[in-house]
């Protein structure tokens, strides 16, 4: 069946950084494109980025340009985020999702659809 | 503050029905994006409910339903089970962003 597995859970120190890995199983890894998505304890899911898991193109929300990158390997049908410069507002739970309705990014111009299925998330704490 | 907005929470009693509402903006729902719902056990992956407004992948029963009109949509849930007590959220995207949005979510509480 599909399947997206993650990483295990991370403690680190504010200022450090964390890759969070997503491995895909079920379906060609790179036919399908993958999102980041975070979800600080009590809140709502916050978008962070997209990857093209084919082309390697990516698209990183605002609020998080220039401290999150997403990387894949194609061979192993594994995602990747890196968050860097962590802080405590960083401690959260974070999910790789697939994108599932044709969503695409091309010159300037994106678009994104349903997310479906996602990893079972990884927690993330930011604590001295 | 989120981009889409839903109620914090609604409740209903085993068997009635409830609608969850998502509002949004010109940049949004308001240009004809698709909305998508999804619930959240505790403790769990959110999961896709409804997809494209008002499609349903296979596997989640009729007694869930999405709808979409101008600048919002809706989720109703019908015969409501103790099993349905979870958060749900809306997503759509943003053109003035340029990126995928999520309602706040709402907490489902079955009486």
């Amino acid at each position: 069946q599909v399947q997206l597995v993650q990483s295990g859970a991370e403690v680190k120190n504010p200022g450090a950084s964390v890759r969070i890995s997503c491995k895909a199983s079920g379906y060609t890894f790179t036919n399908y494109a993958m999102h980041w998505v975070r979800q600080a304890p009590g809140q709502r899911l916050e978008w962070m980025g997209w990857i093209n898991t084919g082309s390697g193109n990516r698209k990183y929300s605002q609020e998080f340009q220039g401290r999150v990158t997403i990387t894949r390997d194609t061979s192993a049908s594994t995602g990747y985020m890196e968050l860097s410069s962590l802080r405590s507002e960083d401690t959260a739970v974070y999910f790789c999702a697939r994108e599932s309705g044709g969503g695409y990014c091309t010159g300037g111009s994106c678009y994104f659809s349903w997310f479906d299925p996602w990893g079972q998330g990884t927690l993330v704490t930011v604590s001295s | 503050q989120s981009v889409l907005t839903q109620p914090p929470s609604v409740s209903g009693a085993p068997g009635q029905r409830v609608t969850i509402s998502c509002s949004g903006s010109s940049s949004n729902i308001g240009s004809h994006f698709d909305v998508h719902w999804y619930q959240q056990l505790p403790r769990t992956a959110p999961k896709l409910l409804i997809y494209a407004n008002n499609n349903r992948p296979s596997g989640v029963p009729d007694r869930f339903s999405g709808s979409r009109s101008g600048t919002s949509a809706s989720l109703a849930i019908s015969g409501l089970q103790a099993e349905d007590e979870a958060d749900y959220y809306c997503q759509s995207y943003d053109s003035s962003l340029s990126a995928s949005v999520f309602g706040g979510g709402t907490k489902l509480t079955v009486l």
